[in-house]
């Protein structure tokens, strides 16, 4: 069965640090990979996907995510923290078998400090 | 503007007593899901429909249905709500099935709290 960890529920940067959010899945097949974001009081909206090809994601706002089958990851990156960065991430995980649902992660709460 | 619509927002409501949130989206989409978020949980997927009448169970079905009389209407039933289903709710549509690494498109949520 597809599953997706998150590691560390909460991340605190400073502005301007490096954001790194770490994702890792379990998949018997080659997944597609998502990552969504969540701002307070709205739905997730995408971030970046990777289903095949180039394995380092370039999404908006400036985030990227490199697909490292050998490590079975899909980290998040984003070389300097903005303040409006201030999220929930969501790492996801779909069967291109055809299960038809994403297997999200338990998120990660990302907060930037001044 | 493409959306999907989900309404209630907030609701606060008793065990046992019938609700119904609504969702509605203006692509098109074939594929319609609803996911429940809970903390530490993530979302998880309660059903999804493929198209018009045809729905399947998700990770989470009990204590939920579902229809999809027309494409764009794909409505949340609680029969008989209890405090365990107390959570944030999603509805999210895509274009074809997610085997295709369609993207999602979420609504804005709804919260219930079943007291």
């Amino acid at each position: 069965a597809q599953s997706v960890t998150q590691l560390g529920s909460h991340v605190s940067v400073s502005e301007g640090a490096l954001v790194l959010l770490r994702c890792n899945y379990s998949s018997s097949v080659p997944p597609y990979l998502f990552w969504y974001v969540q701002y307070p009081n709205q739905g997730l909206q995408l971030l970046l996907k990777y289903t095949t090809g180039a394995t380092l994601v370039k999404g908006i706002n400036g985030f990227e995510a490199e697909f490292k089958k050998s490590e079975t990851s899909f980290h998040l990156t984003k070389p300097s923290a903005h303040m409006s960065d201030a999220a929930e991430y969501f790492c996801a995980v779909s069967d291109p078998g055809g299960y038809n649902k994403l297997i999200f992660g338990a998120g990660t709460r990302l907060a930037v400090h001044p | 503007e493409a959306q999907v619509t989900q309404n209630p927002r907030y609701l606060i409501t008793v065990t046992g007593k019938k609700l119904t949130v609504t969702c509605s989206q203006n692509m098109n989409h074939e594929y319609m899901s609803w996911y429940r978020q809970d903390p530490g949980l993530g979302l998880r997927q309660i059903y999804y429909s493929m198209n018009v009448e045809v729905t399947d169970k998700g990770d989470v079905p009990e204590g939920y249905k579902v229809s999809r009389k027309e494409k764009r209407n794909f409505p949340l039933i609680l029969e008989s709500p209890s405090p365990n289903q107390t959570s944030l709710y999603f509805c999210a549509s895509s274009r074809g099935s997610l085997s295709g690494a369609n993207v999602l498109t979420f609504g804005a949520g709804s919260r219930l709290t079943v007291l």
